[in-house]
């Protein structure tokens, strides 16, 4: 248990929709990372939170959107949703964000884009 | 590209068989984790190793950061059937963000 959970586990929607994720960190953590991790693939880096503010982007469009509550627990928003965005999502807290940190992750949201 | 390159991608063993992941790059990290992930469930570090030619034993498990800083392996003893799941390093250049490698899928049979 890391204390870091998701929201929803499964999740099936249709191309061209538009889909929310949710997290909740870990007690004491204010960061909070977003990976895409394609079947049998190492995660890819979305974005990062810290204190309510993007911290760092990886190569994803503008479709995926994010955002940081007051209290830690984050959001990820997909728009027009395509075939290829089919994956398990995941979520990870930690303290500061930096990259040397231990990242705890949660178990992931499973999208299916039919 | 990928920065971080994993060999071999799938690895079928029996049990009690010793095996080895690497973890390639040709980019320098300030430091390197290894993370653990089985189906369903997000990853789960392992270990941290931070300095050139660094050793670390987890019981069965030993972990080597490359002289260079740039490669990493994962050599395991006897391996066990629990052993079986996604094996990811990942890297991290100074303040920037964790990059995972590609990924060795193991599968350890009784």
């Amino acid at each position: 248990e890391t204390g870091v959970t998701q929201s929803p586990t499964h999740l099936i929607k249709t191309r061209g929709q538009q889909v929310t994720l949710r997290c909740s960190s870990q007690s004491g953590h204010n960061t909070v990372s977003w990976y895409q991790q394609a079947l049998g693939q190492g995660p890819q880096f979305i974005f990062q939170y810290y204190r309510e503010e993007e911290n760092g982007r990886g190569n994803f469009p503008p479709r995926f959107s994010g955002l940081q509550f007051p209290n830690y627990s984050s959001e990820l928003n997909v728009n027009a949703l395509e075939l290829d965005d089919s994956a398990l999502y995941l979520c990870a807290s930690s303290l500061t964000g930096r990259g040397n940190e231990k990242l705890f992750f949660g178990s992931g949201t499973q999208l299916s884009v039919l | 590209t990928q920065l971080l390159e994993q060999s071999p991608q799938f690895l079928s063993i029996q049990e009690g068989e010793n095996l080895t992941v690497y973890c390639n790059s040709s980019s320098v990290f300030s430091s390197l984790q290894w993370y653990r992930q089985e189906p369903g469930e997000g990853p789960v570090l392992l270990v941290t190793v931070v300095t050139g030619g660094e050793v670390k034993k987890l019981k069965r498990l030993t972990f080597q950061f490359g002289d260079a800083r740039k490669d990493s392996s994962l050599h395991i003893t006897a391996a066990q059937p629990g052993d079986t799941g996604l094996y990811l390093c990942a890297g991290a250049r100074n303040t920037d963000k964790l990059i995972f490698g590609t990924g060795t899928r193991l599968q350890v049979f009784p």
